[in-house]
């Protein structure tokens, strides 16, 4: 599996837009990057994936770097409601999803 | 109903007794896993399942063994409990990616253990 770096923790205002970065330099060819967030006393929950291409969802955009070695997750307007823990996680498919200590976001009112 | 259900919700146990949580899905995939989280922390991998007939160790598998009774079901087993297993579990299931492009899993709710 693909190691990955991500910031412990980030704070964001609400309604501003927030970039959450992820660093995965070892990626191979065939991962698809996840991101899942956990809000507080839930269980995780997708959010976003792609290989190549930015993509876009309804909850999210995901930005790739064109070596793939890194990407950015952006909430457009952040809400309370987007308080959580991120989570970047490099997968083929071929093997279960491997989950980091992620980025925790605060959302300021 | 949820698409994927864990059973208990919460458990209160004692040192040395046999737990088991269970976990059913009506998404119909073919994938199931059983994750444990610990206050403040990730997750971790203890067991997954690609099939009725696979299954595989995750990263902490030691102290726990799962059962898949049915393409649904998938049961997580704590053969002695001891009080470093009080954590939060969660079952999640695919399917597989040749079908959705990506490993995309649905969690359940998750199961509060507290062995005393």
């Amino acid at each position: 599996d693909a190691k990955t770096t991500q910031p412990n923790s980030m704070e964001s205002n609400e309604e501003e837009p927030v970039h959450l970065p992820c660093n995965h330099s070892t990626i191979s060819g065939t991962d698809y990057i996840h991101w899942y967030r956990q809000l507080p006393s839930q269980g995780p929950e997708y959010v976003i994936h792609g290989l190549t291409s930015n993509v876009n969802n309804r909850m999210a955009s995901l930005a790739i770097a064109e070596d793939r070695k890194s990407s950015t997750l952006i909430l457009h307007r952040a809400t309370l409601r987007d308080a959580a823990v991120y989570y970047c996680i490099p997968n083929s498919g071929n093997t279960p999803l491997v989950f980091g200590k992620g980025t925790r976001l605060s959302v300021i009112a | 109903d949820a698409d994927v259900t864990q059973t208990p919700r919460n458990r209160i146990t004692k040192t040395g007794k046999r737990i088991m949580l269970e976990c059913s899905q009506t998404k119909g995939h073919d994938r199931m896993y059983w994750y444990r989280q610990d206050p403040g922390l990730g997750l971790q991998l203890i067991y997954y399942s690609f099939d009725v007939k696979d299954i595989n160790k995750g990263e902490i598998s030691d102290g726990y063994s799962v059962s898949r009774q049915a393409q649904a079901k998938f049961s997580l087993s704590l053969e002695s409990a001891i009080p470093n297993q009080t954590a939060l579990y969660f079952c999640a299931t695919s399917v597989h990616p040749q079908f959705s492009g990506a490993n995309v899993l649905t969690f359940g709710a998750g199961s509060r253990l507290t062995v005393l």
